[in-house]
């Protein structure tokens, strides 16, 4: 079946390392995003890719960093800039004027 | 600035019952709104949207109303049933072709059996 696989669905972070959570889609999509979710809170955008070997930077990037080397992969590494990272990570896909699709998220804490 | 908010954080029914979930959103330009339902642990997963050019549209059991004048949009559930509980987000397209969405801080809705 077609559709977006984050991976792992949990990590955990030391103090000072950077940690790269992937996502990959096999829906053909051309748009894929990162987004941050906090307990109780909406979805916040870090990075999104229009189309392959371009990016751009959303609300709260800061921290974060992405590439786009590859249509169906876009992975997000979050540095030891980002002081605050414990928090629920989703990536989504989208193609045309279609709705973004999400996949089942990773858990990001900090040992 | 410009911003996408929910009136009721919780909401609770029983079941069979409708059920109203509710939005605002500050920006006038945005052009497309797509309300999400996401269970624990899981991503968010689509329900309906709707474009600024209608005024209502209907999918299974779910009808989204968009009222431009107040900025207001709502998510009608008909016969809530227990797997409808989750939490629900309304977004809203401030990015234009990029399709940037700006999420509300959603509704948590229970079904009472």
């Amino acid at each position: 079946d077609g559709g977006i696989t984050q991976s792992p669905k949990y990590l955990f972070r030391k103090e000072g390392q950077n940690v790269t959570l992937s996502c990959e889609q096999n829906l053909n999509h051309d748009a894929m995003y990162w987004y941050r979710q906090d307990p109780g809170q909406g979805l916040r955008l870090i990075y999104y890719s229009q189309i392959v070997n371009d990016f751009q930077k959303g609300d709260i990037a800061e921290g974060y960093s992405v590439s786009r080397e590859k249509k169906e992969s876009f992975p997000l590494t979050v540095t030891s800039a980002q002081k605050n990272p414990t928090a629920f990570y989703l990536c989504a896909s989208r193609t045309g004027a279609q709705p973004q699709h999400f996949g089942d998220g990773t858990r990001l804490s900090i040992l | 600035g410009e911003s996408v908010g929910l009136h009721l954080p919780t909401l609770s029914v029983q079941e069979g019952d409708n059920s109203i979930i509710n939005c605002a959103y500050s920006n006038s330009a945005s052009d497309y709104f797509i309300w999400y339902k996401q269970e624990s642990g899981k991503g968010p997963q689509f329900i309906i949207d709707i474009r600024s050019n209608m005024d209502k549209r209907q999918g299974q059991r779910v009808t989204v109303l968009l009222n431009k004048t107040v900025k207001h949009l709502s998510l009608q559930i008909a016969a809530t049933q227990p797997g409808d509980s989750a939490v629900y987000f309304c977004a809203e397209n401030s990015g234009g072709s990029n399709y940037k969405l700006t999420f509300g801080k959603g509704t948590l809705l229970t079904v009472n059996p």
